[in-house]
């Protein structure tokens, strides 16, 4: 089945650090591939996609590129801010075509702190 | 505003009881889903509907009825709630099943149940 692997948290960095967040991804069919960030006491919004190999998913400082041959989405910031902290999770959705409600599979999420 | 909206946003009940959360959204989205978030488990699935009439179960429905007579609303109902249903409820919206479709999520309904 479809699954996401993302690096364990929690991550603490200082900010203005440079930032990394794992994510590797198995799928039973051609998928599309999310970063979405949850702050405290919200839901999970929408960060960054990417629906095809190769594409580069950006927003708000953060990018992510889709690579079909490692199976990842790694998440990366090149300056990180105090407002940054958060849980961000990595989603894959596949579409299979015909009854397909497209399931967003989600990864464990990664809790992030970055101090000033 | 346009948007989806979850109701209420904290809600303490007993075992036994009913419930229900309220889900409504003003995009004229076909498709709606609700999940819970526990720790250790990330967003699990609880039920998802492809539009008006039509629903369907995820990962984990037992415990759980759903309905939607109209397309903007997706209530959940807790017919008789367990200590074990304690947790974050998230409802969401997606214009389709299409793979570049994200879906898009309420702010969640924070669920005690003693």
């Amino acid at each position: 089945g479809d699954s996401v692997t993302q690096m364990e948290g929690p991550v603490t960095l200082s900010e203005e650090a440079f930032l990394t967040i794992n994510c590797t991804y198995t799928a039973t069919g051609y998928p599309s591939l999310f970063w979405y960030v949850q702050y405290p006491g919200e839901g999970l919004q929408l960060l960054l996609k990417a629906t095809k190999a190769d594409d580069k998913g950006s927003n708000k400082g953060f990018e992510a590129t889709y690579r079909k041959e490692t199976t990842s989405f790694h998440l990366e910031k090149g300056s990180v801010q105090v407002s940054d902290s958060a849980v961000y999770f990595c989603a894959l959705k596949v579409y299979a075509g015909g009854t397909s409600y497209g399931k967003l599979t989600f990864g464990q999420g990664t809790i992030l702190t970055v101090h000033p | 505003d346009a948007g989806i909206t979850q109701s209420p946003r904290y809600k303490i009940t007993e075992t036994g009881r009913q419930v229900t959360l309220m889900c409504h959204q003003t995009w004229s989205h076909s498709y709606m889903f609700w999940y819970r978030q526990d720790l250790g488990h990330g967003l699990r699935l609880i039920y998802y509907s492809a539009a008006a009439d039509i629903t369907d179960k995820g990962e984990v429905p037992d415990g759980y009825v759903v309905s939607r007579s109209k397309t903007e609303n997706f209530p959940l109902t807790l017919e008789s709630a367990t200590r074990s249903q304690t947790s974050v409820y998230f409802c969401a919206s997606s214009e389709s099943s299409g793979g570049n479709q994200p879906q898009h999520f309420g702010d969640g309904t924070r669920l005690s149940i003693l």
